[in-house]
C-alpha cells in the first residue's frame, strides 16, 4: 500500500522568503501525485498534480513541484511566499485504481 | 453547478447518539469518498464508493457506515457516536480513481461528540 510522508509539521516563514515543503511517498510503481491546500476555514483545493511528462509541474498561485522518481519525492516550492499563503498543505498519492492517500499535512505560517 | 455539498456544516452530539452526514454532488461523478481530518493526522479515508449501490472500506472505517443509494448522494452514518469521532469530515467525488483525475472536495462538516 502507498504511504505519504510530510516531514515538516509546521513551517514559519517571513514574507518574501522561499518555500520548500517536503513530500516522500512509498510505492514502487507508477504513481500520480498531488498537492492540495486548505486555507483557514475553507475546504481543500487542488494546487497542482503530476501524472506523467515533465517532472516539474507548475500550479496555481506561483507554486510548483518537482517529481524526482529516484528519491520518491514530490516537493512543493514557491520562490517568494506571501501572507495569503498561510494555510495547511497536503501531499497525496495514488496508483492506478486506488483512492488517494494523504500525508499528515504541513502547516505554513507566513509572518509579515 | 453546486459541486460537492455537505450537510450539516456543524453538529454537536452526545456520546451514543446517532446521526447521518449527507454528501451530494451534481457532476455525475462515479466515485465518492468520505475522509476525516484530525490535527497532526492529515486526511484519512473512511469509506468510498465506486458507483451507485457499492461501497468499500478505507483506512479508518470502524464506527461508520455508508450508503450510496443514488449516484449523486453518499451518506455517512454514525450509529453510536464516540468522542474519538470528533473531527472534521470531508466528502469528495471524482470521475474515477485513475491517473490524473482530480477530486472535488466539499466544504466539510465539523462534528463534536461530547
Amino acid at each position: 500500500a502507498q504511504s505519504v510522508s510530510q516531514h515538516n509539521h509546521h513551517v514559519i516563514l517571513s514574507e518574501a522568503a522561499s518555500l520548500e515543503l517536503g513530500c516522500n511517498y512509498s510505492y514502487g510503481g507508477t504513481v500520480n501525485l498531488f498537492w492540495y491546500v486548505q486555507y483557514p476555514g475553507q475546504h481543500l483545493q487542488l494546487l497542482l498534480k503530476y501524472f506523467s511528462g515533465d517532472p516539474l509541474v507548475k500550479g496555481i498561485k506561483g507554486f510548483e513541484a518537482e517529481f524526482i522518481k529516484s528519491k520518491f519525492s514530490f516537493n512543493l516550492r514557491k520562490p517568494s511566499v506571501q501572507w495569503s499563503d498561510t494555510a495547511e498543505y497536503f501531499c497525496a498519492v495514488n496508483a492506478g485504481n486506488t483512492p488517494l492517500v494523504f500525508g499528515k499535512g504541513t502547516r505554513l505560517s507566513v509572518i509579515a | 453547478n453546486a459541486g460537492v455539498t455537505q450537510t450539516p456544516k456543524f453538529r454537536v452530539l452526545k456520546t451514543g447518539q446517532s446521526m447521518t452526514l449527507l454528501c451530494a454532488q451534481d457532476m455525475n461523478h462515479e466515485y465518492m469518498y468520505w475522509y476525516r481530518q484530525d490535527p497532526g493526522m492529515g486526511l484519512r479515508l473512511i469509506h468510498y464508493s465506486v458507483g451507485e449501490g457499492t461501497t468499500a472500506k478505507g483506512e479508518v472505517p470502524d464506527g461508520y457506515n455508508v450508503s450510496r443509494l443514488k449516484k449523486q448522494n453518499f451518506l455517512l452514518g454514525l450509529e453510536s457516536a464516540a468522542p474519538s469521532q470528533t473531527s472534521v469530515y470531508f466528502c469528495a467525488s471524482s470521475y474515477s480513481l485513475a491517473s490524473g483525475r482530480r477530486k472535488f472536495f466539499g466544504p466539510g462538516t465539523r462534528l463534536t461528540v461530547l
